[in-house]
């Protein structure tokens, strides 16, 4: 069964620290990862997913397969970085449907 | 464009009643997910539209959940008898056809429902 695992519910920083998301993921075949952010009174979104290899808004998450991780990370946090950030895992049936893990609130303070 | 629009936003209901969710996806979006946010959990897959066929319906957890899309476009899932192990919020997703995991899903707000 493929599972998605983050460790921890709350990750508080302060503005300009480095941050640092774990994500952890069991699955058989190949999978794909998304980060997904949803911020306060908004809609679940997209980040950034693996395959493309890309920053957004300062992130990168690099797949790890021999860890089993895609951990998202900031070298410098910012205010507006807070937000409930879940990291997704979609099979590789072709279609993508999403296996979520529980989610990390991130707090970035002043 | 317009986004995934989800109908209500909050619903309180009595255990035993029925509750119908509505979700709108975004024109033209052949998969359409539910998913399913119970409070202190993970958000879980419930089922997988492709246009009006159910093509995954593996998560969703018993016989009280009816999904429906017909025609293609918007789609419905009703529980009933509605029980309090159903609150949480329900989340709706869509993206274009095709069988690629290349194609972002786009939420809805979600519907909060509470069942008493």
């Amino acid at each position: 069964a493929q599972r998605v695992t983050q460790p921890e519910k709350l990750l508080s920083v302060f503005k300009g620290a480095p941050v640092e998301l774990k994500c952890n993921y069991s699955y058989s075949g190949s999978p794909e990862l998304f980060w997904y952010v949803q911020y306060s009174r908004q809609r679940l979104q997209l980040l950034l997913r693996h395959i493309s290899r890309e920053s957004i808004k300062g992130f990168t998450a690099d797949l790890n397969k021999g860890e089993t991780s895609f951990h998202l990370k900031k070298p410098f946090a910012q205010e507006e970085d807070s937000a409930m950030y879940y990291c997704a895992l979609s099979g590789d049936s072709g279609y993508s449907t999403l296996t979520f893990g529980k989610g990390t609130m991130l707090l970035v303070s002043p | 464009e317009a986004g995934v629009t989800q109908f209500p936003s909050h619903s309180v209901i009595e255990k035993g009643q029925t509750v119908t969710l509505r979700c709108d996806p975004i024109s033209g979006h052949d998969n359409l997910y539910w998913y399913r946010r119970v409070m202190g959990k993970e958000i879980k897959f419930l089922l997988h539209f492709v246009k009006e066929s159910k093509q995954d319906e593996s998560g969703m957890p018993n016989n009280r959940f009816l999904a429906e899309r017909t025609g293609g476009t918007y789609s419905t899932l009703k529980v009933q008898p509605a029980e309090l192990e159903d609150s949480g919020v329900y989340f709706c997703a869509s993206s274009r056809g095709g069988r690629s995991s290349y194609n972002e899903q786009f939420f809805g707000p979600g519907t909060r429902l509470t069942v008493l």
